[in-house]
């Protein structure tokens, strides 16, 4: 089946600086990619869409000058926390589209990070 | 995109038939209905899809009546495993679109 892998799995910074986390389709190509946010107990929620070769479309509420999201190739996309503060401290999880099916997505196993 | 509406939370035992159902009154004709599972501190977990009738795969069933207006997923036989979240999500056919979660059914399962 369809894997996607994140890396790292866990992350703890201190407050000010970046992080960057990758995802990875480990066996497709993936021309979209989706980055999530997740706080404890909560649902998922669209952060934005990654597609390969273009700027991404980032969902409203969300800042893409502190979430840069780059799609590099077909089987990259990395979300760079950039001055990162406690409050972003999150369960990030990135899914990528596999083509074949009515809209069938895999997702990362997700990355904490935690901001001191 | 439809809303989804599903029960917070279910208990069950294990041993026993879990049916988890979902209404989505807005379903639109190119939507289809696609539940997904997440443990704690992990991705969710493509369960089963279906557009209409019944779809049965090695790990659940999914119920759709002739409307679409509800879809019902069944858990056979629980085990203490299955706890988790479950989600239900109407998905437009339409490539790369993207999926949008409501606050899904978290399932206990006890022994």
């Amino acid at each position: 089946g369809a894997v996607v892998s994140q890396h790292p799995s866990r992350v703890i910074c201190k407050s000010g600086t970046s992080v960057k986390i990758e995802c990875r389709s480990l066996d497709f190509q993936a021309t979209t990619m989706f980055w999530y946010r997740q706080f404890p107990k909560k649902s998922l929620m669209l952060m934005a869409t990654s597609n390969e070769g273009s700027k991404a479309t980032y969902e409203q509420g969300v800042e893409k000058d502190k979430f840069l999201i780059n799609h590099a190739s077909l089987t990259l996309s990395t979300l760079t926390v950039t001055s990162a503060h406690p409050e972003d401290s999150s369960f990030y999880i990135c899914s990528a589209f596999l083509a074949g099916g009515p809209d069938t997505q895999y997702f990362g196993p997700g990355t904490r990070l935690t901001v001191l | 995109l439809a809303k989804t509406t599903q029960p917070i939370s279910m208990d069950s035992y294990e041993g026993q038939e879990v049916n988890i159902t979902c209404s989505h009154n807005n379903i639109a004709t190119n939507d289809y209905i696609t539940w997904y599972q997440q443990f704690p501190s992990q991705g969710p977990r493509f369960i089963i899809q279906g557009y209409k009738t019944k779809v049965t795969n090695e790990v659940a069933s999914l119920f759709i009546p002739a409307d679409r207006k509800s879809s019902t997923l069944s858990l056979p036989r629980v085990s203490l495993s299955d706890t988790a979240v479950y989600y239900c999500l109407v998905v437009l056919n339409q490539a790369g679109t993207a999926l949008i979660f409501g606050k899904g059914t978290t399932l206990s399962v006890s022994s």
